[in-house]
């Protein structure tokens, strides 16, 4: 079956440096989206990707989208503590294009040290 | 997303108990699924509900385990004869129809089998 793999697991990094997490799918993905949860919370949406090659930007956040569309990026620029959490990719493994079955991967804790 | 609301936010339960988690859709969506998460592991798709039918419950393991989602009332996931390996976190989402976008989970139902 498809597999979702992140790595790193673990990332701790001083405030104010960058972080990147990476995730690699075994199958081509029609999309791939990633959520964050914080310690103890739920996962929370934080963007969607569809197009070969996309990058999108929140802020400080730029996520890219693989040529192939089986690899995707999340790169945070001068961390600060609120970005504290486990970062999440996702891609679908439902069939006629329905997202509801999301095939996560472990996820990359991010700590942040103040 | 606090429109899903989950219940009971923590629940203890022995071995051999059993365990019921309830989840209320947010207003207007008839679509529910739920997704199970060990501890320190990504979310694993369970089951796909719409009112009064399941739709998809491939990722429900075969015994002890059911779901159900009546016409009037939450969904409802139920854990028979509870072992230590169900310990984990229950997340449910909701939306309007098959939906194609992202997930908003409620906050979860954290079950500790003792």
């Amino acid at each position: 079956g498809q597999q979702v793999m992140q790595i790193p697991q673990y990332q701790h990094v001083q405030e104010g440096e960058d972080f990147t997490t990476y995730c690699n799918s075994s199958t081509t993905l029609s999309n791939i989206q990633w959520y964050k949860q914080r310690p103890g919370g739920h996962p929370v949406f934080l963007i969607q990707l569809v197009k070969s090659g996309e990058v999108k930007k929140q802020k400080r956040l730029t996520f890219q989208f693989g040529e192939a569309k089986k690899n995707s990026s999340l790169h945070i620029t001068a961390t600060q503590t609120t970005d504290v959490g486990t970062y999440f990719c996702a891609g679908p493994t439902g069939s006629g294009g329905s997202n509801y079955k999301l095939t996560f991967g472990k996820g990359t804790l991010l700590t942040v040290n103040p | 997303n606090a429109g899903v609301m989950q219940n009971p936010r923590h629940l203890v339960r022995r071995r051999g108990q059993e365990a019921r988690l309830r989840c209320s859709p947010m207003k207007g969506h008839s679509h529910v699924y739920w997704y199970r998460q060990l501890p320190e592991e990504g979310l694993k798709f369970m089951v796909y509900l719409q009112k009064e039918n399941i739709i998809d419950e491939s990722g429900m393991p075969k015994e002890r385990f059911s779901a159900e989602f009546p016409k009037e009332g939450p969904s409802i996931l139920r854990i028979q004869q509870v072992v230590r390996g169900d310990s984990a976190a229950y997340f449910c989402a909701s939306s309007p129809t098959v939906y194609t976008g992202e997930l908003f989970f409620g906050e979860g139902s954290r079950l500790t089998v003792l």
